[in-house]
């Protein structure tokens, strides 16, 4: 069973591009989740997502930022315009829930490493 | 706001020394708890986890952790390090939210 694929593993932008990040969860997890993890720092919450809905997307920066997880199809993190200070490592993970709210186990992909210029 | 303290930041073993990292987290309710591992060159794993139940969870690789209620805290021991558990170690706590909020990190160095 394949894990949680992230392409690319790595990109470069220049300031102003745009970046777009992908999120292939594992088989059979329809939750999708975006954390970034910042030189020297702990991985942060940025959204949660399950098929064409955001859950939670309260760890995103107001402006610039967008995802989606669309019924066919790997996740998006989308970064408009971007800036140095988004250079970071962008992690995605997955998970299966069963009926109810408890939470289940996320497993995280590679990452991807966005290095902005 | 939930908040999760790693205290140690950067440790330092040789091998077969016991080892116990701190993890602390503020919240005041219901809470799952986590360890992830990232070994170099790697992605997050899971280590362990605790959702109820025997607040003594045991993992993979000969890790366990401790839930302790009361002092809001689930600390990670292993009885004897290998050089191969140097990696970055993660505490993680979610409320039932789906929103992991984790501690900044504590990096295991073994020395062989």
């Amino acid at each position: 069973n394949a894990g949680v694929m992230q392409n690319p593993r790595h990109l470069v932008r220049r300031r102003g591009q745009e970046a777009r990040l992908r999120c292939s969860p594992m088989k059979g997890h329809s939750h999708v989740y975006w954390y970034r993890q910042l030189p020297e720092e702990g991985l942060k919450f940025m959204v949660y997502l399950q098929k064409e809905n955001i859950i939670d997307e309260s760890g995103m920066p107001k402006e610039r930022f967008s995802a989606e997880f669309p019924k066919e199809g790997p996740s998006i993190l989308r970064i408009q315009q971007v800036v140095r200070g988004d250079s970071a490592a962008y992690f995605c993970a997955s998970s299966f829930l069963t009926s109810g709210d408890a939470t289940d186990t996320q497993y995280f992909g590679p990452g991807t490493r966005l290095t902005v210029l | 706001a939930q908040s999760v303290s790693q205290h140690n930041h950067h440790v330092i073993l040789s091998e077969a020394a016991s080892l116990e990292l701190g993890c602390n987290y503020s919240y005041g309710g219901t809470v799952n708890l986590f360890w992830y591992v990232q070994y170099p060159g790697q992605h997050l794993q899971l280590l362990l986890k605790y959702f109820s139940g025997d607040p003594l969870v045991k993992g993979i690789k000969g890790f366990e952790a401790e839930f302790i209620k009361s002092k809001f805290s689930f600390n990670l021991r292993k009885p004897s390090v290998q050089w191969s558990d140097t990696a970055e170690y993660f505490c993680a706590v979610d409320s039932n939210t789906g929103k992991l909020i984790f501690g900044q990190g504590t990096t295991l160095q073994v020395k062989p």
